[in-house]
């Protein structure tokens, strides 16, 4: 079945430690890919995004994520996280062929002084 | 260049009654998605407007409809109100239809019902 996986429901980091959000998808062909962070009460927010090319991608915030076709996956990461960085983050996809987003379950992160 | 925008911000209803939310896109975006996110579902595709014609749907009942207007702004309603319909409602716009496009998502609006 398509599906998009966020295999860490809450990850807890101390500040000015690394981050590495893991996010798997399932489908027969590449879909585009996306992370968006939402804070408490807030919409999401589209961190960055990835349609082809380099697949490294380089996004707002500091974050970045890196597109692994063999492993089908689009991790994020953060070289040094600010407390501003808590909140919840989603991965989602969409098909060449079709518009609507799906979304992982999100990985709520946890900043700890 | 203000960004999506949606009202109201908190509603509160009961089983059975009928609510319309309302979504503004970002000036010059033509196409609107709603989405619904609960704590038990996630985040979950409900349709999609572009120049007034809805071009996609998700999987929900339809109590759930929605339009869209010449100015690109939406409406979404859900009619015989179930527990089960508390949730945030998430709008999205974008400047075109279509996988490569951007959405940009306004701040919800967080129904419960009683």
């Amino acid at each position: 079945a398509q599906s998009v996986t966020q295999p860490d429901i809450h990850i807890t980091v101390s500040e000015g430690a690394s981050l590495e959000l893991r996010c798997n998808y399932s489908y027969g062909a590449t879909p585009y890919l996306f992370w968006y962070v939402q804070s408490p009460g807030q919409g999401l927010q589209l961190l960055l995004k990835y349609f082809s090319g380099d697949t490294l991608v380089q996004g707002i915030k500091g974050f970045e994520a890196e597109f692994k076709r063999s492993q089908s996956s689009f991790n994020l990461r953060k070289p040094s996280v600010h407390w501003s960085d808590a909140a919840e983050y989603f991965c989602a996809v969409v098909l060449s062929n079709d518009y609507k987003l799906s979304f992982g379950a999100g990985t709520t992160v946890t900043v700890r002084a | 260049k203000a960004g999506v925008t949606q009202t109201p911000r908190y509603l509160i209803k009961t089983r059975g009654q009928q609510v319309t939310l309302s979504c503004s896109p970002i000036s010059g975006h033509r196409s609107v998605s709603w989405y619904q996110q609960t704590p038990g579902q996630g985040l979950q595709f409900l349709f999609e407007y572009f120049s007034e014609t809805q071009r996609n749907k998700g999987n929900f009942p339809g109590r759930f409809s929605g339009r869209q207007f010449s100015n690109s702004r939406s409406e979404m309603n859900v009619s015989t109100l179930e527990l089960g319909d508390s949730a945030l409602y998430l709008c999205a716009s974008s400047w075109l239809q279509g996988a490569g496009e951007t959405q940009y998502f306004g701040p919800g609006t967080r129904l419960l019902v009683l």
